[in-house]
């Protein structure tokens, strides 16, 4: 599994609140991503992280934030939760000696919006 | 605009058959396609992955093929088991991006 671990692993919240994902690695890679997993649309990159403090947008990253204010966290908040991003929330990992290589996925997150 | 088509979106074989998943890419300056398999309730499995410079790569029963003048790129599983029912992700990255798209899945069923 790469040492990720994803937390919580399931959420049930409410339209309008915030919500907040964390996904935690041990190994020091310098690339993180947060996808969200869809029916009919494979996976999706919400944002990327390329190092502490360092972020990018995805093709889906309207409604969501991310901040990396360490090498081993990077969190994702949904800033007014909607029924939209009631999904299931992807972390990766880049572990290669190349700037993107070699990605593993965490465990998960199932997020329901009501 | 979905930049790794893949198809079928579903496939059933029986045990010992070669399932071929096909994926297709427009970006000429993708230069890395990898293969996931991801089982119910987990996350994606890195399977097997491919560069432009062959044309074929195996590991285990399975195989990448890969046809760069057509931007076209296959996975088969040889003699399939019914453990390799799962869904298959292919996926593209490379150029100026950091960032790996993927195509919307296939569903594989291996009947004993």
């Amino acid at each position: 599994d790469a040492g990720i671990t994803q937390s919580p692993r399931h959420k049930v919240t409410e339209t309008g609140t915030p919500v907040t994902l964390r996904c935690h690695q041990t190994e020091n890679h310098r690339y993180m991503y947060w996808y969200r997993q869809d029916p009919g649309h494979g996976l999706r990159l919400i944002h990327y992280s390329y190092g502490v403090k360092d972020t990018d947008k995805g093709e889906v990253s309207d409604g969501y934030s991310v901040s990396r204010s360490k090498t081993e966290d990077f969190l994702l908040t949904l800033e007014s939760a909607t029924s939209s991003q009631t999904s299931v929330y992807f972390c990766a990992i880049s572990a290669g000696q190349r700037t993107i290589y070699e990605q593993y996925f965490g465990p998960g997150t199932r997020l329901t919006v009501t | 605009q979905q930049q790794v088509k893949q198809s079928p979106q579903s496939l059933i074989v029986q045990k010992g058959g070669i399932p071929i998943i096909n994926c297709a890419y427009e970006n000429t300056a993708f230069d890395y396609f990898p293969w996931y398999q991801q089982f119910p309730g987990k996350g994606p499995a890195l399977l097997i992955a491919i560069r432009p410079d062959v044309s074929e790569k195996k590991e285990g029963r399975f195989t990448i093929s890969f046809n760069k003048s057509a931007k076209q790129f296959s996975l088969h599983i040889m003699d399939s088991q019914p453990g390799d029912s799962a869904t298959y992700f292919c996926a593209a990255s490379g150029g100026t991006g950091n960032q790996f798209y993927f195509g919307t899945g296939t569903s594989l069923t291996v009947i004993p």
